[in-house]
């Protein structure tokens, strides 16, 4: 158990609805980052957030939005979705800002109908 | 260019043998991380070890190891005494810094170990 948590752990709809997913990072975690893996893209780094704040962004299609909260939760809202959309959805928690290491939550898997 | 190649999609291997899992990659970022990850069947990625750009010493945790070669830009992932619970994908990733100090991690496409009794 690496201490990230993801809700929920799987998640259908259908095309054009809108999902939140949500992570919560390990105890002490300040940075929250949140990746994409699908068959054909493989795991694609989509955002990073350090302490509330947006520090990067990867490969997020402007369909989703991301934020993280005071109490360091973070939530990664996806919009109009699509059957591409599909995939396993990571958060992933750092100490740092610089993310030696990264733990990753169960992930979340979304299925679009 | 693919900033992580794992040329091999699969590799065999029976059970306590050892297996090493290749990885290159290509950064022109003098301060970067290279790591490894185990994801089982059952989904999760689990975090193997970490190797700093400018750690003088392989990474060892247990019964993983990294061959860090820096000249030749490879990081391949050594297994010692393959167990059965080894089987899984495998994924060498970067992390690369920033200007604007912050980091961002690339994966490879990923090694599918399989260990066999």
């Amino acid at each position: 158990d690496s201490g990230v948590t993801q809700t929920p752990k799987h998640l259908i709809t259908a095309t054009g609805q809108r999902v939140t997913l949500r992570c919560s990072p390990r105890s002490g975690d300040l940075s929250v980052y949140w990746y994409q893996q699908s068959l054909d893209q493989g795991l694609q780094f989509l955002i990073q957030y350090y302490n509330g704040e947006e520090r990067a962004k990867g490969n997020i299609l402007e369909r989703f939005s991301a934020q993280q909260f005071p109490d360091l939760h973070s939530e990664l809202n996806l919009s109009s979705l699509e059957l591409g959309d599909s995939a396993l959805y990571f958060c992933a928690s750092s100490v740092d800002l610089t993310g030696t290491t990264q733990y990753f939550g169960p992930g979340t898997r979304l299925l679009v109908l | 260019a693919q900033k992580i190649t794992q040329t091999q999609p699969g590799m065999f291997v029976q059970e306590k043998e050892a297996v090493t899992l290749d990885c290159t990659y290509d950064t022109s970022d003098p301060s970067y991380g290279l790591f490894w990850y185990k994801q089982p069947s059952s989904g999760e990625m689990i975090f193997l070890i970490y190797q700093g750009s400018y750690d003088q010493q392989n990474a060892t945790e247990g019964r993983y190891s990294l061959n860090f070669q820096k000249a030749r830009k490879s990081a391949n992932l050594v297994i010692s005494a393959s167990q059965l619970g080894d089987s899984a994908m495998y994924f060498c990733a970067m992390r690369e810094s920033t200007n604007s100090g912050y980091s961002t991690l690339t994966f490879g496409k990923g090694t599918m170990l399989l260990v066999s009794p």
